[in-house]
């Protein structure tokens, strides 16, 4: 049974990079879409961005929103995904998910439990 | 500001019936993608409750329905139960942002 687990920092001071990896157990991150997805405190889910992986062909996309600040990488060695958000503000506080999309356009099948981080110095 | 568009909130007595609605435009829902519905529990994770507009996963009550129809979705739940309580949000597909997109949420409150 596949999982997802999120880990990284849960405090990350303003300016910097923030940085999250999830590990993808039980089954192999290639050929599906892995996604990053964040929630404010109170607020609604936002999708990050996307990555894909299939043999030696890789894709990516990101929020418009979030462009310029977002890298979504992939290391299959470890079945490893991993987010980067730099110079980062307090509005960056979120709960972050990883989930993982059989096909793009379809939902998310499955979801990490979630980390928070926060944004402050 | 969310691409999906949701009431913030809506409410109902245990056993009756709620709808909640889901627009979008031409270039999500109009579009022809799918729309799939989440519950989401205070601190856990989204659940998924309806995917591809209408189809319950295993385990999912037949009290939760979903329908889709231009550029809008609704979830229907019948037969409201305490344990309904929860967030809940629609997700598609977007060719603009070539990316997922979802609603802002709506607070189910049983009375």
């Amino acid at each position: 049974q596949v999982q997802l687990q999120e880990s990284g920092p849960g405090l990350v001071k303003p300016s910097e990079t923030l940085s999250l990896t999830c590990t993808v157990s039980g089954g192999s991150i290639s050929g599906y879409y892995w996604s990053w997805i964040r929630q404010a405190p109170g607020k609604g889910l936002e999708w990050i961005g996307y990555i894909y992986y299939s043999g030696s062909r890789g894709s990516s996309n990101y929020n418009p929103s979030l462009k310029s600040r977002v890298t979504i990488s992939v290391d299959t060695s470890k079945n490893q995904f991993s987010l980067k958000l730099s110079s980062v503000t307090a509005a960056d506080t979120a709960v972050y998910y990883c989930a993982k999309q059989l096909v793009l356009v379809r939902n998310f099948e499955l979801w990490g439990q979630g980390t928070l981080v926060t944004v402050s110095s | 500001q969310s691409v999906l568009t949701q009431p913030p909130s809506v409410s109902g007595a245990p056993g009756q019936s709620v709808t909640i609605s889901c627009t979008g435009s031409s270039s999500n829902i109009g579009a022809g993608y799918d729309v799939h519905w989440y519950q989401q529990l205070p601190g856990t994770a989204p659940k998924l409750l309806i995917h591809t507009n209408t189809n319950r996963p295993s385990g999912v009550p037949d009290r939760f329905s979903g329908s889709k129809s231009g550029t809008s979705a609704s979830l229907a739940i019948t037969g409201l139960q305490a344990e309904d309580e929860a967030d809940y949000y629609c997700q598609s597909y977007d060719n603009s942002l070539s990316g997922s997109v979802f609603g802002g949420g709506t607070k189910l409150t049983v009375l």
